[in-house]
């Protein structure tokens, strides 16, 4: 079977650093996604693993493991617009998407 | 660049009448899909097409049809609509050659009375 796991809900501070963490076992693993979604919105493309190691862009940077089935979203200098959801997703064949069920994270003053 | 449009954003039916939602993108894009979005249990892959004339069952596409007959579009049609149907739908396309990476349209909030 496939499955993802992901924290339901999250909290942290402006300012801050958040790890988001996110395990998964899945069926033709090509590559690890991280969506970011807004209530009521799309999810949008935040980041893309294939290879282990870690990916940065701006103030996201997302690692992933291959041989333990882990990956990690980090947030630096959190702001109250990064208050969302984030999904994690593995990709498993041609360009399908398996998702987790997603992090809900609030940002507070 | 409109992107991924999908139609209608907002629609009620009741329970057995049968509707379509449409989706469009202008992005060239081969590979196009539709999720469902539930409380509790994230997008899930409905059906999938990776070009005109090819489309293949995601992981659950009992009571939805598709077809694709050109590269920009991707109907999404339920024949008989049950309150189990009650959802957001997600249609996303992808191409991108170096990530695979998907775009979303904005949604289609259904609800099956």
């Amino acid at each position: 079977g496939q499955n993802i796991d992901q924290p339901t809900e999250m909290t942290a501070t402006e300012g801050a650093i958040v790890q988001i963490n996110c395990t998964y076992q899945t069926s033709g693993f090509n590559g690890l996604f991280w969506y970011q979604q807004h209530a009521g919105e799309a999810p949008t493309f935040l980041s893309y693993n294939v290879l282990d190691g870690l990916e940065e862009k701006g103030r996201f940077s997302s690692f992933l493991s291959r041989s333990k089935g882990y990956s990690y979203l980090l947030l630096k200098e959190l702001q109250m617009k990064d208050s969302a959801s984030y999904l994690c997703a593995a990709q498993t064949g041609a360009n399908n998407l398996f998702f987790g069920t997603g992090t809900r994270l609030t940002v507070i003053p | 660049n409109a992107g991924v449009t999908q139609t209608p954003k907002f629609q009620v039916l009741k329970t057995g009448q049968s509707m379509t939602l449409q989706c469009a993108q202008d992005m060239n894009h081969e590979y196009m899909s539709w999720y469902r979005q539930d409380p509790g249990m994230g997008l899930r892959l409905i059906h999938y097409s990776v070009g005109a004339g090819i489309t293949d069952q995601g992981e659950v596409p009992n009571g939805y049809n598709v077809s694709r007959s050109t590269t920009e579009d991707f109907p999404l049609r339920l024949l008989s609509a049950a309150p189990s149907q009650t959802s957001v739908y997600f249609c996303a396309s992808g191409g991108s050659r170096s990530t695979g990476e998907l775009f979303f349209g904005e949604g289609s909030r259904l609800t099956v009375l």
